[in-house]
């Protein structure tokens, strides 16, 4: 079984910091894909940022990018010149490769979410 | 593109009655969409996984007769939650994966989930 740890219960910045959110996992795969979601007050949840286990490159998108240590198993998140928008809840996420999931099953291939990181912009 | 719905968004209902959220991929078919439980200020815990034509996969600990789960065609998924008690009340919120018509396969998007109240 899979597990993700995030260490930071809740964190807090001023607006234009930059702010990195930790995430580290376990797992015995070797393929999968990780990923950071935000879930703002409206609880919706929005797909920030993923990353594939078999690209050595970090991902990046716009002011969100990740530090992907796959030997150390860890995944964070930078978010540069942080917005007041960007206050929400983020949840580090684990997934088992498609292919291996179906291999080992049936509901294999669902997400092991951490337990998030609650991320306050102060103006 | 990759929206997806679900209805209703808040439902309050009687101890001992049943009650359905439908999922809905709108611009996408979706060979595969997940069930997922959210309780306050907690994060989210996988309750099943649901195919197209297939029986759901129920995650260890989660009741199949109590969670009913139907997924009749590619753009939805219903979950019913039989005989509801106040212990039910939750945040549930589904997701669906993409098919072969150019969405990536591995990302889960999510709707925006229902609040059950059970009294």
């Amino acid at each position: 079984a899979q597990t993700v740890t995030q260490s930071q219960p809740e964190m807090s910045v001023q607006e234009a910091e930059t702010v990195t959110l930790s995430c580290t996992y376990d797992t015995s795969e070797n393929n999968y894909y990780l990923f950071w979601y935000k879930q703002p007050p409206s609880r919706q949840m929005i797909l920030v940022i993923r990353q594939e286990a078999y690209k050595q490159q970090n991902a990046t998108e716009n002011r969100f990018s990740v530090n992907f240590q796959k030997a150390a198993k860890s995944f964070s998140l930078k978010i540069s010149d942080s917005q007041l928008g960007d206050t929400a809840m983020y949840f580090c996420a684990f997934m088992k490769h498609i292919r291996e999931a179906r291999n080992s099953g049936g509901g294999a291939d669902g997400l092991t979410f951490g337990k998030g990181t609650h991320l306050i912009i102060q103006p | 593109g990759a929206v997806v719905s679900q209805h209703p968004s808040r439902v309050i209902c009687k101890s001992g009655t049943s009650v359905k959220i439908e999922c809905r991929s709108l611009d996408f078919q979706a060979t595969t969409m997940f069930w997922y439980r959210q309780f306050p200020k907690q994060s989210l815990m996988l309750m099943a996984t649901s195919n197209e034509g297939s029986k759901a996969t129920y995650e260890q600990g989660v009741e199949k007769d109590k969670f009913l789960i139907n997924h009749a065609s590619l753009t939805l998924s219903t979950l019913t939650v039989t005989s509801a008690h106040p212990e039910d009340s939750s945040f549930y919120i589904c997701s669906a994966r993409g098919g072969p018509s150019g969405l990536s396969q591995e990302t889960q998007y999510f709707g925006p989930g229902t609040r059950l109240l059970v009294l």
